[in-house]
């Protein structure tokens, strides 16, 4: 079974262009979250989406937006991009169908962001 | 406002010994908690869990316990091997939503 697989590993980008980052989820699995790691911050929930539907959102602006299709892939997308958003984005997928938090998530090896 | 807090960023351990890994938590709402390993250029691997109905998991060489009234828990890894050398983290969630709160993070180095 596949893991979660995200794209690019690697970008670089400039101050004030915007990103788009893909995250395709182990099969079969329906909730995809998404996460920022920056040195000392841990990991910062970002937000979750179930069947195309966001569930949960962290406290990021709203620079930070994203999607998931139907096939349960998701994007995010960063716009107007700030030297602070240079950062080590995650994308998670757990089954969780329901309300219960009890369940592990599997993570991507995450898409290094460094913006110049 | 950091929920999940892991007070101690390193940690170095001799192989062989016990590490002892702390987290701490403010969300009496939180009823399940995960330790997650990550080591460089990879996302974090899930390690072992526990339920707040219990105050003990264990498998193979790492034990979590878990202190509710404390609102604290730790992960034991025993004997410690060079292999666990990595960035552990401690993660929370609560019943009615699906996301997860991390610490973050402890980096344990075990040398010889």
């Amino acid at each position: 079974k596949a893991g979660v697989t995200q794209t690019p590993r690697y970008l670089i980008k400039t101050r004030g262009q915007q990103v788009t980052l893909s995250c395709s989820p182990i099969s079969g699995h329906r909730s995809v979250s998404w996460y920022q790691q920056t040195p000392g911050q841990g990991l910062q929930f970002l937000f979750e989406y179930f069947s195309e539907t966001q569930r949960n959102k962290g406290n990021f602006p709203g620079r930070f937006s994203g999607r998931q299709f139907s096939n349960s892939r998701s994007e995010m997308n960063v716009s107007t991009l700030e030297l602070g958003d240079s950062a080590l984005y995650l994308c998670a997928s757990s089954s969780n169908a329901g309300l219960m938090g009890n369940t592990e998530a599997f993570f991507g090896q995450g898409t290094r962001l460094t913006v110049v | 406002d950091q929920q999940v807090k892991q007070n101690s960023p390193s940690l170095s351990v001799q192989e062989g010994r016990i590490s002892i890994l702390n987290c701490d938590y403010t969300n009496s709402m939180f009823d399940y908690f995960l330790w997650y390993k990550k080591y460089p250029a990879e996302g974090p691997t899930f390690l072992i869990s526990i339920s707040s109905i219990k105050d003990k998991n264990e498998d193979g060489r790492f034990t979590v316990f878990l202190n509710k009234s404390a609102k604290h828990l730790s992960l034991h890894i025993v004997p410690s091997q060079p292999g666990d050398s990595a960035v552990y983290f401690c993660a929370a969630s609560g019943s009615g939503t699906d996301k997860l709160i991390f610490g973050t993070g402890t980096r344990l180095q075990v040398f010889p």
